[in-house]
């Protein structure tokens, strides 16, 4: 059946360096959506990409999405304390459902 | 102040015993969708409703039941029946259930099993 991958499952980084995480579907995606889940919190909705090759911008955050409509990414550059969480892909599977990737922990090294 | 609205916060579930977990929403939206989060997991579909008086099964619906009597509401009932509860249990919403739409999110209701 239809899978989304997202590597890595954690990453450690310094506060300032940058992060990226990596959003792979077995199928071609309409479109591809990125949430972001603070610590003991809910997600919430960062952005959508509908676009073959969009790429698109939020402060120090980059969002791709690739010519296939296959992959996604989304990298932070020089991280904060406010970007500690977990970062998840979600892609439509069916007209009412979305199927979500595991998710990237960032978690910030003391 | 719109939102979607979960209770408890917590809640522990006795062996034996059916738990329900309470889903609100004042955002006029037709879809509702339930999903269980395990430690460093994903989300998972349990349930999900287009319209009120219908919903359908998600990938891990066993042990779990849900009513939609009312467009704000959307309870998920853990029956006994689930051997392996503890989770934190997301109600999320969106406006008719596209996939191609922004869904929702309530703070969760942590379930532990004394």
């Amino acid at each position: 059946g239809q899978q989304v991958m997202q590597i890595p499952q954690y990453q450690h980084v310094q506060e300032g360096e940058d992060f990226t995480t990596y959003c792979n579907s077995s199928t071609t995606l309409s479109n591809i959506q990125w949430y972001k889940q603070r610590p003991g919190g809910h997600p919430v909705f960062l952005i959508q990409l509908v676009k073959s090759g969009e790429v698109k911008k939020q402060k120090r955050l980059t969002f791709q999405f690739g010519e296939a409509k296959k992959n996604s990414s989304l990298h932070i550059t020089a991280t904060q304390t406010t970007d500690v969480g977990t970062y998840f892909c979600a892609g439509p599977r069916s007209n009412y459902q979305l199927i979500w990737g595991a998710g990237t922990k960032l978690i910030i090294k003391p | 102040d719109g939102g979607i609205t979960q209770s408890p916060k917590y809640l522990f579930r006795k062996e034996g015993q059916n738990v329900t977990l309470s889903c609100e929403q004042n955002l006029n939206h037709d879809a509702m969708y339930w999903y269980r989060q395990d430690p460093g997991q994903g989300l998972r579909l349990i349930y999900y409703s287009q319209i009120v008086n219908d919903f359908q099964k998600g990938d891990i619906a066993e042990g779990y039941s849900v009513s939609r009597e009312k467009k704000e509401s959307f309870p998920l009932t853990v029956t006994s029946a689930q051997k392996n509860p503890t989770a934190f249990y997301l109600c999320a919403s969106n406006r008719n259930g596209g996939g191609q739409e922004t869904q929702y999110f309530g703070p969760g209701t942590r379930l532990l099993v004394l």
